[in-house]
């Protein structure tokens, strides 16, 4: 069964260091998506990406925030300048028609 | 109020039970409806998608939407150990920018 795959499993960081979280979407779907789900709270919609440009973006995703499909098979969000508070779940997820949506197995990421 | 609302439990149940699983939400403008199910540390794996009022029965799944209500639900017949995990409700407007807004989720244990 097709899935997403996400790398890294886990990354540990310093404060104000930058970020690349890396996604392989589902091959044949064309909308991809960032999520993150701090520890014990909601999962959070960061980003929508379709066509080569973001569709949505949360409030979350500031200045600090960046998507990129630099290929044909990746997608990537990379942060600039990591703060505490960005500690969490990062979730890459794709759909083929915008609903139905598929999620990796998440990227977890503390910052030190 | 919360734009989506799910009791988080845990709900403990025996083997074999059924199982009632709930979300109330505020939006109007949702349109579609999904149920996931998350174990520890993992990723969010879709069980079922709802687009309009009514059932949806997928083995043992059942999806249920009522729009007058802005209430769905999901039932999980003959339960087993297998399916202790968290259950995450996301719901979604029209326009196809796959932002979903999730509930809490309810944490399920089935005993055997």
């Amino acid at each position: 069964e097709p899935e997403v795959t996400q790398t890294p499993s886990h990354q540990v960081t310093q404060m104000g260091q930058e970020v690349i979280l890396r996604c392989v979407p589902i091959s044949n779907h064309l909308y991809f998506y960032w999520y993150r789900q701090i520890l014990g709270q909601k999962v959070e919609f960061l980003v929508s990406f379709y066509n080569n440009e973001i569709s949505e973006k949360s409030e979350i995703f500031d200045d600090q925030f960046s998507v990129e499909r630099p290929d044909g098979s990746n997608f990537t969000l990379k942060i600039r300048s990591t703060k505490l508070e960005d500690s969490a779940m990062y979730f890459c997820a794709s759909s083929a028609a915008g609903n139905t949506i598929y999620f990796g197995e998440g990227s977890w990421l503390t910052v030190v | 109020q919360k734009e989506v609302e799910q009791d988080p439990g845990p709900l403990s149940v025996p083997e074999g039970a059924i199982v009632s699983l709930n979300c109330t939400y505020s939006n109007s403008a949702f349109q579609y409806f999904m149920w996931y199910r998350q174990y520890s540390r993992k990723g969010p794996e879709l069980l079922m998608y709802t687009y309009s009022s009514g059932n949806k029965e997928d083995g043992r799944f059942t999806a249920q939407v009522d729009k007058s209500s802005k209430y769905i639900s999901l039932f999980i017949r003959d339960s087993q150990p297998s399916d202790s995990a968290t259950y995450l409700c996301a719901m979604g407007a029209s326009g196809n920018t796959g932002k979903l807004i999730f509930g809490q989720g309810t944490t399920l244990q089935v005993k055997p």
